[in-house]
């Protein structure tokens, strides 16, 4: 299985910082890659894919990149609606696998 | 807009099989893979496996001799059953759509979305 660590598994930030996630797999997987966010209680919506191309509607501060075995996600300008749980999830060989999570809080 | 709505028992015994349906909601069920994820409380996401709509699956190995996935494509509905549980299946459930989409082209990867809103299933004596 390919094993995808993720760090920190949670920061403090405030309001306007950028913020910098970085996923690292245990073999190359390509751009195969993308990011999610878990709000509590709630399921995880898809926010960066394959490319790496944002979802549709989701806001010009988070971007992904990387390839390979390196991989980050930046919210360039932390909002009140983005604290939340980020996953990374490879999707380049089964068993699909998902990072451990970031929790981001103020 | 693209729906997925999932139920099934909340609550099983030890040893009982857990048995979960997602309705797809608004879009061909043919063309997509569809997938189940867990989340054990306080925990982060595991991937179960999968289906597409010619009945093709795939498992994580990890759970593939208690799985299995299944498709009613007239009722645009799929099903995931695991026997034998104990309380270290105790999770929130989750149907999505993915990983995948079926073109002319091929296979072209595209994640998980939509989601559905997850159930909880407690296993407990």
């Amino acid at each position: 299985d390919i094993q995808m660590t993720q760090s920190p598994s949670s920061l403090s930030a405030s309001i306007g910082d950028r913020v910098i996630i970085t996923c690292r797999a245990s073999q190359d997987i390509r751009n195969n890659l993308g990011w999610y966010q878990q709000k509590p209680g709630t399921a995880p919506t898809r926010l960066v894919f394959t490319g790496p191309r944002l979802q549709s509607g989701v806001p010009s501060r988070f971007s992904g990149s990387g390839s390979g075995t390196e991989f980050t996600l930046t919210i360039s300008s932390l909002q009140p609606e983005d604290f939340a749980t980020y996953y990374c999830l490879q999707h380049n060989s089964y068993p699909l696998t998902f990072g451990g999570g970031t929790k981001v809080e103020i | 807009q693209v729906q997925l709505q999932q139920w099934g028992a909340g609550l099983l015994k030890p040893s009982e099989t857990l048995s979960l349906t997602c309705g797809v909601y608004d879009v061909s069920f043919s063309g997509y893979y569809w997938s189940w994820i867990r989340q054990p409380p306080g925990e982060g996401l595991e991937w179960i496996g999968e289906i597409n709509h010619g009945g093709i699956t795939n498992y994580n190995p990890s759970l593939k001799s208690r799985v299995t996935i299944s498709a009613d494509t007239s009722k645009n509905q799929f099903s995931l059953k695991l026997s034998s549980v104990t309380a270290a299946d105790t999770a929130v459930y989750y149907c999505a759509r993915g990983p995948a989409r079926i073109t002319i082209a091929g296979v072209v990867i595209m994640g998980f979305d939509p989601w559905g809103q997850g159930t909880l299933v407690t296993v407990s004596s």
